[in-house]
């Protein structure tokens, strides 16, 4: 166990509509990441928050965004979901100057 | 552009014999390199990292090996053991960067 809660697991929802994961980092950590795994590939960096501000943003498409509140949670968002971001979806969390991240167990986003 | 790449899919390899996973990038301002384990349905677990400054780092039955000049990293695995059957990524980050970029994972098989 990582340290890192995210939720739901699974979440199944149609072409068009919107969801929102959720993201606990561990205890202490400022930062936080979400990643995108689709199917046979590696992790795809999104975007980066730390300590509530956003630091750095990768591959993200415009219809995605993210959040991170005053608790450290972190929230993204997709919306005009299409078939092609089914995917999980992981976030990872990282010490204040720590290089190691740490990833919650991901969700797995299937867009019908 | 697959800045990190893993070109060997899958490996297998018998029970208490060494595990090599190869992992290749092509960005020179990458200075930390880190090998995550990943099983499925979880996320990646943190293994082992190595800073640019050193060429050899160990943990156990776990060592990853750096050539900065041939751009080319290893992770070796002795004793190898079926529990180690998984995919394994291997990760870079550059200077000054938080995010990593993920080679596409090569599926470690581990025969009894």
């Amino acid at each position: 166990d990582s340290g890192v809660t995210q939720t739901p697991k699974h979440l199944i929802t149609a072409t068009g509509q919107r969801v929102t994961l959720r993201c606990s980092p561990r205890s202490g950590d400022l930062s936080v990441y979400w990643y995108q795994q689709s199917l046979d590939q590696g992790l795809q960096f999104l975007i980066q928050y730390y300590n509530g501000e956003e630091r750095a943003k990768g591959n993200i498409l415009e219809r995605f965004s993210a959040q991170q509140f005053p608790d450290l949670h972190s929230e993204l968002n997709l919306s005009s979901l299409e078939l092609g971001d089914s995917a999980l979806y992981f976030c990872a969390s990282s010490a204040p100057g720590g290089s190691e991240q740490y990833f919650g167990p991901g969700t797995r986003l299937t867009v019908t | 552009d697959q800045q990190v790449k893993q070109n060997s899919p899958s490996l297998s390899v018998q029970e208490g014999r060494i595990s090599i996973l190869n992992c290749d990038y092509t960005n020179s301002m990458f200075d930390y390199f880190l090998w995550y384990k990943k099983y499925p349905a979880e996320g990646p677990t943190f293994l082992i990292s190595i800073s640019s400054i050193k060429d050899k780092n160990e943990d156990g039955r776990f060592t990853v090996f750096l050539n900065k000049s041939a751009k080319h990293l290893s992770l070796h695995i002795v004793p190898s053991q079926p529990g180690d059957s998984a995919v394994y990524f291997c990760a870079a980050s550059a200077i000054s960067s938080y995010k990593l970029i993920f080679g596409s994972g090569t599926r470690l098989l581990v025969r009894p």
